[in-house]
């Protein structure tokens, strides 16, 4: 367990709202991440953080953005939401202390854009 | 730019047989690799990891990986599976050295397993 929540779990929205997605940790890494995992193909990286208000854009950033303001937690904004953007948000945190460079992920969000 | 290759999509097994699943990476430096493991309706939990010293790295629930640096592979097996195997398989290749980050997946091998 690497002590990562993720908020909602499931989430039904329409096309063209906006959501946020929330990724919160408790053991206070810096590096976190945010993918996206579809059918055919395994996860890509939408966007990671490297610290308070550090972020980049990863492989697949088009249509999203995130905020850092909390060394805890790692937000995923999609502004107007696009059925393409179906999909389970995996968050993913960095363990740089005790195993360097190995990444634990959270129990994932559900999100329908229908 | 670095990409990850797993040539199975699915792999359909009964139990007590062996496994191999394939894993072949396109970076000619320093990485390191990972096997992924995703039950149905979970999140993905790490498996193996392999960074430097002995290529045979073990892992956990009996799995074990082979890394052959001259065929730029990282193979998982298991000598004899369970249906409580039935999962999907991810292996993962990120390039060493400072600065680097970011974890590049295939796209999954789904194992069947038949009891």
């Amino acid at each position: 367990d690497a002590g990562i929540t993720q908020s909602p779990r499931h989430k039904v929205t329409e096309t063209g709202t906006p959501v946020t997605l929330r990724c919160h940790q408790t053991e206070n890494h810096r590096y976190m991440y945010w993918y996206r995992q579809d059918p055919g193909h395994g996860l890509r990286l939408i966007h990671y953080s490297y610290g308070v208000k550090d972020t980049d854009k990863g492989e697949v950033s088009d249509g999203y953005s995130v905020s850092r303001s909390k060394t805890e937690d790692f937000l995923l904004t999609l502004e107007s939401a696009t059925s393409s953007q179906t999909s389970v948000y995996f968050c993913a945190i960095r363990r740089d202390s005790r195993e360097i460079d190995t990444q634990y992920f959270g129990p994932g969000t559900r999100l329908t854009v229908l | 730019a670095q990409s990850v290759s797993q040539h199975n999509h699915h792999v359909i097994l009964s139990e007590a047989a062996s496994l191999e699943l394939g894993c072949n990476y396109s970076y000619g430096g320093t990485v390191n690799l990972f096997w992924y493991v995703q039950y149905p309706g979970q999140h993905l939990q790490l498996l193996l990891k392999y960074f430097s010293g002995d290529p045979l790295v073990k892992g956990i629930k009996g799995f074990e990986a082979e890394f052959i640096k001259s065929k730029f592979s990282f193979n998982l097996r298991k000598p004899s599976v369970q249906w409580s195997d039935t999962a999907e398989y991810f292996c993962a290749v990120k390039v060493s050295g400072a600065g680097s980050y970011q974890l590049t997946f295939g796209k999954g091998t789904k194992l069947s397993v038949i009891p």
